[in-house]
């Protein structure tokens, strides 16, 4: 089954240490790649997406991500963490299958940040 | 720009009731809506395509009868949880594809459902 692994359902991380939250996914056709952030009691906010372009894409709020074949991953990277990156990450998957129409979600990260 | 409200919140309901959600696209047409589930520290699970003038798509497993879905205008889908039961509660989220934002999806802000 086509899916998406986030290892690590906390991450905690210093003031302005560097960030980084792990997804995998599991296809043998590159999937469009997503990362959303959701606030408390917020909708999902996307981060950023990999859709066949760069291999190194940049989101909003200084977060980057590469997206790796070979290791069929797709890891959130942020050189240095602001107290106001605290909230849930999603890193999230669509299939060429679907028209790459439906997402199919990861069980989330939630990103502490210590002062 | 893009945003996605949902009413209410938040509702509290007996069992054997029925509780309507509603999804809106504020400031761009929708074609399709997305409805999905969430469980507490658990992924987002979507359970059905809701399409402008047409009947919803539903996932694997999700009933359709229990489930109800209506999206009778490009702004507008509703879920209707028909007969709930406690294990109906859960945090219900939908989202809007906006085509002239290269289809991205945004999010509403969560409905939280409970059934006693």
């Amino acid at each position: 089954a086509q899916s998406v692994t986030q290892l690590g359902s906390h991450v905690s991380v210093s003031e302005g240490a560097l960030v980084l939250l792990r997804c995998n996914y599991s296809s043998s056709v590159p999937p469009y790649l997503f990362w959303y952030v959701q606030y408390p009691n917020q909708g999902l906010q996307l981060l950023l997406k990999y859709t066949s372009a760069a291999t190194l894409v940049k989101g909003i709020n200084g977060f980057e991500a590469e997206f790796k074949k070979s290791e069929t991953s797709f890891h959130l990277t942020k050189p240095s963490a602001h107290m106001s990156d605290a909230a849930e990450y999603f890193c999230a998957v669509s299939y060429m299958n679907t028209g790459f129409q439906k997402l199919v979600f990861g069980t989330g990260t939630r990103l502490l940040v210590s002062p | 720009g893009a945003v996605v409200s949902q009413h209410p919140s938040w509702v509290i309901c007996k069992s054997g009731t029925s509780v309507k959600i509603e999804c809106r696209s504020l400031d761009f047409q929708a074609t399709t809506m997305f409805w999905y589930r969430q469980f507490p520290k658990q992924s987002l699970m979507l359970m059905a395509t809701s399409n402008e003038g047409s009947k919803a798509t539903y996932e694997q497993g999700v009933e359709k009868d229990k489930f109800l879905i209506n999206h009778a205008s490009l702004t507008l889908s509703t879920l209707t949880v028909t007969s709930a039961h406690p294990e109906d509660s859960s945090f219900y989220i939908c989202s809007a594809r906006d085509g002239t934002r290269d289809n991205e999806q945004f999010f509403g802000p969560g409905t939280r459902l409970t059934v006693l």
